[in-house]
C-alpha cells in the first residue's frame, strides 16, 4: 500500500523559531492534508491542498503541495507554546468519492521555554 | 462548522463483551464516514470506510465480523467491537467528509480499554 515518509520525527525548538516539516510519498496523491493532534484528542485539520504546486496559508502556517504530487511541506513561523503537539500529513487519492486517508508517522513538536 | 462528535469518550470493558461507539456529524451531512485506530505513539490507521445505506468497506487485515459498522443516516455511524480482547485496546477515531470536498473532520476519539 501507499506509505508516507514524514520528517523529522521530532523537533525541539525555542519559542519564536520557525518550523519546517515535510512528507514524501512513493506514489501520487490528489489531496494533501495537514493535521495537528493534541494528546487524547482527535486530529484537527490545519490546511488542505488540492492542486499540485498550490501554496496555502492559515495564519502562521504555510503548506505547499509538491509539483510531482508526491510531497508536501508545512512551515510554522514564529512558534508559540500552543503549537506543541503532533503534526500529521495525510494523503487522499479519491477517484470521485472520498477515500480514507493515508497518514504519515507524525512530527512531534516540542517547544523549549 | 464541520463538527464531529463521538460517544463515549472512553470505555472500559471486560474481555469477551461487545462495545458500541457512536460517531455523529453535528452540523453537516456526511457523505462518507471513516473509522481509524491509533495505538500509543503511533499514527492513525484506516480501518474502514462507511457510506450511508451501504455496507462498509474494510481495509486489508481488519475483520469485518469483529468490527461491525452501521451507517444508518447521513449524520450517524456506529462501530461495534464484538467479543473484545485486550489487544483491541486502542484509541478509535472517526472522521466525516463533506459532500463535494475531500477533507475529513475528525471526532475527539474513544479510548477503549479491554481488561
Amino acid at each position: 500500500g501507499q506509505q508516507l515518509n514524514q520528517s523529522p520525527q521530532s523537533m525541539f525548538i525555542q519559542e519564536g523559531e520557525d518550523v519546517s516539516m515535510n512528507c514524501t510519498s512513493s506514489s501520487i496523491f490528489n489531496t494533501w492534508l495537514w493535521y495537528k493532534q493534541d494528546p487524547g484528542e482527535g486530529p484537527v485539520l490545519l490546511i488542505a491542498l488540492y492542486k499540485a504546486g498550490e501554496l496555502t496559508s492559515n495564519g502562521r502556517l504555510t503548506a505547499q503541495f509538491g509539483i510531482t504530487r508526491k510531497d508536501s511541506f508545512l512551515n510554522i513561523s514564529a512558534s508559540i507554546p500552543s503549537d506543541v503537539g503532533i503534526y500529521f500529513c495525510a494523503g487522499e487519492n479519491s477517484g470521485g468519492g472520498a477515500d480514507g486517508l493515508t497518514f504519515g508517522k507524525g512530527t512531534h513538536l516540542i517547544i523549549q521555554p | 462548522g464541520a463538527v464531529v462528535s463521538q460517544h463515549p469518550s472512553w470505555v472500559i470493558c471486560k474481555s469477551g463483551t461487545s462495545v458500541k461507539i457512536e460517531c455523529r456529524s453535528l452540523d453537516f451531512q456526511a457523505t462518507t464516514m471513516f473509522w481509524y485506530r491509533q495505538f500509543p505513539k503511533q499514527s492513525l490507521m484506516l480501518m474502514a470506510t462507511s457510506n450511508e445505506g451501504s455496507k462498509a468497506t474494510y481495509e486489508q487485515g481488519v475483520e469485518k465480523d469483529k468490527f461491525l459498522i452501521n451507517h444508518a443516516s447521513l449524520t450517524l455511524s456506529t462501530l461495534t467491537v464484538t467479543s473484545a480482547h485486550p489487544e483491541d485496546s486502542s484509541f478509535y477515531i472517526c472522521s466525516a467528509s463533506l459532500r463535494e470536498r475531500y477533507e475529513q473532520y475528525f471526532g475527539p476519539g474513544t479510548r477503549l480499554t479491554v481488561t
